[in-house]
């Protein structure tokens, strides 16, 4: 089975912090995703990867960066946490046949 | 920019009973995916059935189906015979073929309640 692992289940930090949340797949998949979960709005597209040091914004980049030295790793970097970026964050890997693998999301609280 | 639309943000429905939920999108190509998603409390996202437009025939898996009405852009799910392990978020995604990084736009979920 495809696994995709995020680091922290749950993540509390203070506003201006600089904040990594790591995502790992372990199929060899060439592109990856960040995805921002909130009520009423369901997922949105930070960023994305489709190969090592690759790398797209996607809908709401703002406040984002992302890194992708391995093409197991992909990481989610807020450069300084503020409030409006408490969320859940889902990072998925895509395999044959169009079919995402999700990781099972980082709840983030910036205080 | 593709849009996808889920109007109900709750349904609840009977243990055994069927619910419909309904997404609709806005898109310019002819050829894409569709797909329903269901988000359980343990938050892991679970793909229920995926559709692809160029296909007539509508997809079902189990006891779920969808009704793929290509020209109205829609594509709901039907649940029937509901189970209490049916409870859960339910997101409808589109996918552009060949797009780069094959992404998912997502509509805004419809949580459903399935009481015994």
């Amino acid at each position: 089975d495809v696994k995709v692992t995020q680091s922290s289940r749950y993540l509390v930090k203070r506003t201006g912090e600089k904040v990594f949340l790591e995502c790992v797949q372990d199929m060899d998949h060439e592109n990856m995703f960040w995805y921002r979960q909130d009520p009423g709005l369901g997922l949105r597209l930070i960023y994305f990867s489709y190969d090592v040091k690759m790398k797209e914004k996607g809908d709401i980049p703002e406040g984002y960066s992302v890194s992708r030295e391995k093409k197991e790793r992909f990481s989610l970097i807020l450069e300084s946490a503020s409030t409006n970026q408490t969320s859940m964050y889902l990072c998925a890997s895509i395999g044959g046949r169009e079919k995402l693998f999700f990781g099972s999301g980082t709840q983030l609280s910036v205080l | 920019a593709q849009t996808v639309t889920q109007s109900q943000p709750e349904m609840s429905v009977q243990e055994a009973e069927t619910v419909t939920l309904s997404c609709t999108y806005d898109t310019s190509e002819n050829n894409y995916y569709l797909f329903w998603y269901k988000q359980p409390p343990s938050r892991q996202m679970i793909l229920v059935i995926r559709q692809e437009a160029y296909k007539q025939q509508n997809a079902t898996e189990n006891r779920f189906s969808v009704n793929f009405q290509k020209a109205a852009k829609s594509f709901s799910l039907k649940i029937s015979d509901s189970q209490l392990g049916d409870t859960a978020m339910y997101f409808c995604a589109f996918m552009k073929t060949k797009a780069a990084g094959n992404k998912l736009t997502f509509g805004g979920g419809t949580r459903v309640l399935v009481k015994p």
